[in-house]
């Protein structure tokens, strides 16, 4: 079967660093995805790993080990509007949409 | 130019009510999506369209039907409205079939059944 898991919630002070841990099941891999949501708004895309690495973009950084079925998201620097959820996806067996996780909502405090 | 629009934002109806949400890209996308966000911010895929034909159905009721005139175009009809399909419906489209992964959404539409 096809399954995410990550964390509900998470807190952290403005600039730290925290990671956003994802563990997935699913058969015929065809990337990983992370999305950001704010509240009250659309989930805006934030990065796509295909192979095992890091992916750094800015602030963001992505990792994905697909022996272990495990991703995460690294948050630098942190700001007040980094507060949001963050879900982690893959792509359906069939290959025609994602599967969002639960999503994990981050707090920042000042 | 908002890249995918839906209307309208807010919707608030009586059970047993028929509604319909429209969507419209324009970005030139070939694959539209329809998803659902219950209360506990869980996005389920509920259709998506590549060309103008349904490519997937995740196991919806036939209460909700996806009708694409064309391929900028995805509005969902929901009959016979029942509380649990209060929820926010995101509309979402992606250049050709998932790719990279990269979902354009439109901002929601708020549908509260009373």
């Amino acid at each position: 079967g096809q399954n995410i898991d990550q964390p509900t919630e998470m807190t952290a002070t403005e600039g730290a660093i925290v990671q956003i841990n994802c563990t997935y099941q699913t058969s015929g891999f065809n990337g990983l995805f992370w999305y950001q949501q704010h509240a009250g708004e659309a989930p805006t895309f934030l990065s796509y790993n295909v192979l095992d690495g890091l992916e750094e973009k800015g602030r963001f950084s992505s990792f994905l080990s697909r022996s272990k079925g495990y991703s995460y998201l690294l948050l630098k620097e942190l700001q007040m509007k980094d507060s949001a959820s963050y879900l982690c996806a893959f792509v359906n067996q069939a290959g025609t949409a994602l599967i969002f996780g639960k999503g994990t909502t981050l707090s920042v405090s000042s | 130019d908002t890249a995918v629009s839906q209307t309208p934002k807010y919707l608030v109806t009586q059970m047993g009510n028929d509604k319909s949400i429209k969507c419209e890209q324009n970005l030139g996308h070939d694959t539209m999506y329809w998803y659902k966000q219950d209360s506990k911010k869980f996005l389920k895929i509920m259709f998506s369209y590549n060309n103008k034909e349904l490519i997937i159905n995740e196991t919806v009721p036939n209460r909700f039907s996806p009708k694409s005139p064309d391929k900028a175009h995805l509005n969902l009809h929901i009959n016979s409205l029942e509380l649990g399909d209060s929820a926010v419906y995101f509309c979402a489209s992606s250049q050709t079939g998932i790719g990279t992964g990269e979902l354009f959404f439109g901002e929601g539409s708020r549908l509260t059944v009373l």
